[in-house]
């Protein structure tokens, strides 16, 4: 069955400190997204991907890095962890076409102190 | 830009009663292709609805929504709720241009209560 896995389920960071956030996909999708989710402010693009070595930003990237080494796998960056950065993250993997859906992952809860 | 506009934050229901979320949008693509996923609490987001023909219903697990491009609305809609729907649900515009990115509205929580 296709998935998309998120890795780790979730985690507490440090102030200033670095955070990686990761996430596979058997789907043989191409593209893949990275949202974070907010009360109050829905499901937010920070970056995403439509093929391997390529990253695109999202509408909120500042402070996020993205990396996709191969097609199954992306990953989230935070480079120095800053309090608003604690969210609930979102991977998600589509296949082309206009009227392809997401499949999610299980997403990773980030608090960051 | 594109957007989805969801007012209600949250629809306190009795079981039994219908339900109706709200969606709006605004876009300036003219195939414009809505979906509604659900998410249950510590599950993933999961497609509902999906839909891209004006004026069409669209129905899955009981629930239905029509997209009518006339008034840019994609209204999710259910004849009787059940304690079993209460999630929080979102619906989504696919943006314009090739990047496939689904821009979500803000969300609404479904609480059905006995």
């Amino acid at each position: 069955e296709a998935a998309v896995t998120q890795s780790p389920r979730s985690k507490v960071a440090v102030t200033g400190g670095k955070v990686t956030l990761s996430c596979h996909q058997t789907n043989n999708h191409d593209y893949m997204y990275w949202y974070r989710q907010d009360t109050g402010h829905g499901l937010r693009l920070i970056h995403y991907s439509y093929v391997a070595d390529s990253t695109e930003k999202g509408d909120i990237p500042d402070g996020y890095k993205a990396s996709r080494p191969s097609q199954e796998n992306f990953s989230l960056i935070l480079e120095l962890a800053s309090l608003s950065q604690t969210a609930v993250y979102f991977c998600a993997s589509r296949e082309t076409g206009g009227d392809s859906d997401y499949t999610f992952g299980s997403g990773t809860r980030l608090l960051v102190i | 830009g594109d957007s989805v506009t969801q007012k209600e934050g949250l629809v306190t229901l009795t079981e039994g009663l219908p339900v109706m979320l709200n969606c709006t949008y605004q876009t300036i693509y003219s195939n414009a292709f809505l979906f509604w996923y659900v998410h249950y609490l510590n599950e993933s987001p999961r497609l509902l609805l999906k839909s891209s023909t004006d004026n069409k219903r669209t129905e899955h697990q009981g629930f239905h929504a029509t997209l009518h491009k006339s008034s840019s609305s994609f209204h999710l809609q259910k004849s009787s709720a059940q304690l079993s729907d209460s999630a929080l649900y979102y619906c989504a515009l696919k943006g314009t241009g090739n990047t496939g990115k689904l821009i979500f509205g803000l969300g609404t929580t479904l609480q059905v209560q006995p």
